[in-house]
């Protein structure tokens, strides 16, 4: 099956600087590659995702790469907020299945 | 107000007895999906169903138990034959059975300890 690999599993981060953060997956069939945000005590949430035919997508502050030469995706946030600090998980997932695998997740601290 | 909620929020169990956790949506999503998160281990997937009636197991299925009777409800029970069962669980949603589509829509999660 697909496996997930998340680095770095903690980030400190000055209010301002950038932060990345580093996804690789074993499938070269997966298509479709979301990240998610938890911040503390609170649910999941979608913040942004990318599938394979694109190699960059941007949202405001937050930006996802894909290279699907090197199986490996980015979480790039610019600027970074207090409100930025929370657990920041990757995922995969293949065509015809419903279900994403999910990396460990990173902690990102954003110290004022 | 729309979404998926889960109950109860905090579960204290002895050892050797089953805790069913129970997920309701009024989303009208077809897929529901429960997850168990640990500290360090991310979200690894228990079970999931993609309609009324019908379920598969996720890759940590082994001690737990489901059913969708529902099309709005997807309860999880932790049976006493799951080794290590306290954890944080989530229970999450999607609009489409689809594959590969849609964003998961999660609760608030349920922290289950046994005593």
């Amino acid at each position: 099956g697909e496996n997930v690999e998340q680095h770095p599993s903690t980030l400190s981060v000055q209010e301002g600087d950038s932060a990345v953060i580093k996804c690789t997956y074993s499938d070269s069939a997966s298509n479709y590659f979301p990240w998610y945000k938890q911040e503390l005590g609170k649910r999941p949430q979608l913040i942004i995702d990318i599938r394979s035919n694109v190699g960059e997508k941007k949202d405001q502050r937050i930006a996802v790469t894909l290279n699907k030469t090197a199986k490996h995706f980015s979480l790039h946030i610019t600027e970074t907020q207090p409100e930025d600090s929370a657990v920041y998980f990757c995922a995969a997932s293949k065509p015809g299945y419903s279900t994403l695998t999910f990396g460990k997740g990173t902690m990102l601290l954003v110290s004022p | 107000d729309g979404g998926i909620t889960q109950s109860p929020k905090y579960l204290f169990r002895k050892e050797g007895q089953n805790v069913t956790l129970s997920c309701e949506q009024n989303l009208n999503h077809d897929a529901m999906y429960w997850y168990r998160q640990d500290p360090g281990q991310g979200l690894r997937l228990i079970y999931y169903s993609q309609i009324v009636n019908d379920f598969q197991k996720g890759d940590i299925a082994e001690g737990y138990s489901v059913s969708r009777e529902k099309k709005e409800s997807f309860p999880l029970t932790v049976t006493s034959a799951q080794k290590n069962p306290t954890a944080f669980y989530l229970c999450a949603s999607k609009a489409g059975a689809a594959p590969n589509t849609g964003e998961l829509f999660f609760g608030e999660g349920s922290r289950l300890t046994v005593l």
